[in-house]
């Protein structure tokens, strides 16, 4: 199964500054991988699909990038909204698998 | 709205079996491919199984293969997951959920989740 490791597990930063969100797989997913932001007792929520695309609603100052095995989720000026934990998932192999998540905590 | 509820957790004892429900409503329920994902107390998704529009295409991850299974009535429009030979570390918040769109990138992702059932396996 397709491995993805997402880095750093923690990030603390401050609102208004830019956030950068690291995905990796254990082998090519060409572009087939998404974001998800989930906060405490919620389920998660899409934010963008197949690398790039944001899902309906999803604010512009989220935005996506990458392809192959290198992805990033970028967060252009924090809001105090957006601190939550977020996860890569890909969709070129079955099983589909998630990334185990990087904590953005308030610094 | 599209509204998905799961019911049928509680705790159970290693070995033994459990049956969760997804009830799907707001939505053509026969339209979209559904699937199962898990969350164990304070850890990250872990994504089970998947289930075709019919039901005639299924898959389930690895850890589960075996000792779980998918289904879904249409005309009840609904989801289940049986589990059998449950072990202390299937204990998770279950979730069930639907693609968020029937086309375009978002057909493969998941864009609408239910609020999640608990399942514990204890002694």
């Amino acid at each position: 199964e397709i491995v993805l490791t997402q880095s750093p597990a923690t990030l603390s930063l401050s609102p208004g500054e830019r956030a950068t969100l690291s995905c990796r797989a254990s082998e090519s997913v060409s572009s087939y991988l998404g974001w998800y932001q989930q906060k405490p007792g919620q389920a998660p929520r899409l934010l963008i699909s197949d690398a790039s695309n944001r899902a309906t609603g999803i604010p512009a100052r989220f935005s996506g990038s990458g392809s192959g095995t290198d992805f990033t989720l970028t967060i252009s000026s924090l809001e105090p909204e957006d601190f939550a934990v977020y996860y890569c998932q890909q969709r070129s192999n079955w099983p589909r698998t998630f990334g185990q998540g990087t904590k953005l905590e308030i610094k | 709205q599209v509204q998905l509820v799961e019911s049928g957790g509680g705790l159970v004892k290693p070995g033994g079996s459990l049956r969760l429900s997804c009830a799907a409503s707001g939505f053509t329920f026969s339209d979209y491919y559904m699937t199962w994902i898990r969350q164990a107390p304070g850890k990250g998704l872990e994504w089970l199984s998947y289930i075709s529009t019919s039901g005639s295409t299924i898959y389930y991850a690895d850890s589960v293969k075996g000792r779980f299974t998918i289904s879904r009535d249409n005309a009840k429009n609904s989801l289940y997951l049986q589990m059998n030979s449950l072990r202390v570390e299937d204990t998770a918040v279950y979730y069930c959920a639907r693609p968020s769109s029937q086309g375009g990138s978002g057909y493969y992702y998941f864009g609408y989740w239910g609020q999640g059932t608990l399942v514990t396996v204890s002694s």
